[in-house]
């Protein structure tokens, strides 16, 4: 069965970086990006960008692109989220998710149909 | 960025009610829409694909519907486990955006 499993909650302080992981299994990694969406504590999702793991592309969030950066691993089939610079409204949730589908290296239709269980990133002095 | 206005916001039906959600996007996406059910302290659920296609698993009671602009979410007959927020999501072009969400909660 498909399952995104992310890495474990973080504290950190104003001005560090944070880089969480999301492993998959279940499928064949290079047949799909991963996507990170996040939700601050009240708010929406958020989405901050993706990357394809079959060739490494990446398309960021134009807010975030700046502090930001997604990288694959596909011996490990593992996708990782890096924020630097972080302030008190980078806390919190940050979610992995399938998406989109690729083929040949074409992807398309980016929804997402599994997703990690989530990591708490708390930003505080 | 392309926008998407969700509406209402909130909503308090009863269990059996037949519910209705609305997203409006801020220009045409064609039928690049995606619908979640989001419950507190789980991972968003996908519904909905490409304005209509039910996901797999998902019960037959959620529809989408809608093109363009203009795309509905509907739930037949309201069911306790039911109670969440949900949003949409566009993939018609970047950035992907979600809607600020509906939350449905218990009368």
């Amino acid at each position: 069965q498909v399952q995104l499993v992310q890495s474990g909650p973080e504290v950190k302080k104003p001005g560090a970086s944070v880089k969480v992981s999301c492993k998959a299994s279940g499928y064949t990694f290079i047949s799909y990006g991963i996507s990170w969406v996040r939700q601050a504590p009240g708010q929406g999702l958020e989405w901050m960008g993706w990357i394809s793991n079959y060739n490494g592309n990446t398309n960021y969030a134009q807010n975030l692109q700046d502090r930001v950066t997604m990288t694959t691993d596909t011996s490990t089939n593992t996708a990782y989220m890096e924020l630097r610079s972080l302030r008190s409204d980078d806390s919190a949730v940050y979610y992995c998710a399938r998406g989109p589908h690729c083929s040949g290296g074409t992807c398309y239709s980016q929804y997402f149909d599994y997703w990690g269980q989530g990591t708490l990133v708390t930003v505080s002095s | 960025a392309i926008q998407l206005t969700q509406s209402p916001s909130s909503l308090s039906p009863s269990v059996g009610d037949r519910v209705t959600i609305t997203c409006r996007a801020s220009q045409g996406i064609s039928s690049a829409l995606a619908w979640y059910q989001k419950k507190p302290g789980k991972a968003p659920k996908l519904l909905i694909y490409h304005a209509s296609s039910l996901e797999s698993g998902v019960p037959s009671r959620f529809s989408g519907s809608g093109s363009g602009t203009d795309f509905t979410l509907t739930i037949s007959s309201l069911q306790p486990e039911d109670f969440a927020t949900y949003y949409c999501q566009q993939f018609n072009s970047y950035p992907v955006t979600f809607g600020g969400g509906t939350k449905v909660e218990i009368k």
